[in-house]
């Protein structure tokens, strides 16, 4: 049972390279949602996915892109990479309770940029 | 718009005493409140979840959460605290009306001292 998994968990960019984390769940789940984490921050929305072909933006969204073409992947995008996007990113799937349903996060992936 | 605010950056407590970890929320309409946690260098975990009915919810690992509406808090308890509690904690509310959106507290950090 795999369940969330992310790729890749680690990376170091340097500014303005680009690159994409890919989330991948295999529960079926509709609502996908990207975090990023940082200190004394807490755990902030990024995107968020409630369906296939769906996107929407969270809390911080600016220098994101996110694609959900898939039902079971979401990919979250870094155009042009900078020094305040360095984070631990965590992608996570909701239960089919929707709403009310709680979240499945995968390990985390580690960016670095430099 | 929707806010979970957690007092504390960290708890300390001896083992075998009760802990608790606070959590207060401001929203509109109903909250679902949820409790995670998360171990070091892992993706976060459920622990439980208010939705509706008793106010009192019981979760994983002995812990429970007890629901205050007129003070708007969800406060996380446990009655003897364990070293392998130690931790970093978060609440998280959504509500009805916002589609999805899980918004998460800057955490708490529980040390459990032997």
């Amino acid at each position: 049972n795999a369940g969330v998994t992310q790729t890749p968990k680690f990376r170091v960019l340097k500014t303005g390279q680009s690159m994409t984390l890919l989330c991948a769940q295999d529960m079926n789940h509709e609502y996908m949602y990207w975090y990023r984490q940082d200190p004394g921050m807490g755990l902030r929305l990024i995107h968020y996915s409630v369906g296939e072909g769906t996107t929407a933006k969270g809390e911080v969204p600016d220098g994101y892109n996110v694609s959900r073409l898939k039902k079971q992947n979401f990919l979250l995008g870094l155009e042009s990479a900078a020094p305040s996007q360095t984070s631990v990113y965590f992608c996570a799937s909701r239960t089919t309770g929707g709403i009310t349903g709680e979240l499945f996060f995968g390990e985390g992936s580690r960016l670095t940029v430099l | 718009a929707q806010s979970v605010a957690q007092p504390e950056d960290q708890v300390n407590v001896a083992e075998g005493n009760p802990l608790t970890v606070k959590c207060t929320y401001s929203v509109s309409g109903n909250p679902y409140l949820f409790w995670y946690v998360q171990y070091p260098n892992r993706g976060l975990q459920f622990l439980l979840k208010y939705i509706t009915g008793d106010n009192l919810v019981k979760g994983s690992y002995g812990f429970e959460a007890e629901f205050n509406k007129s003070q708007t808090s969800f406060h996380l308890k446990k009655p003897s605290a364990l070293v392998s509690d130690s931790a970093l904690y978060f609440c998280a509310v959504s509500t009805s009306s916002n589609t999805g959106k899980l918004i998460f507290g800057q955490g708490t950090t529980l040390q459990v001292k032997p």
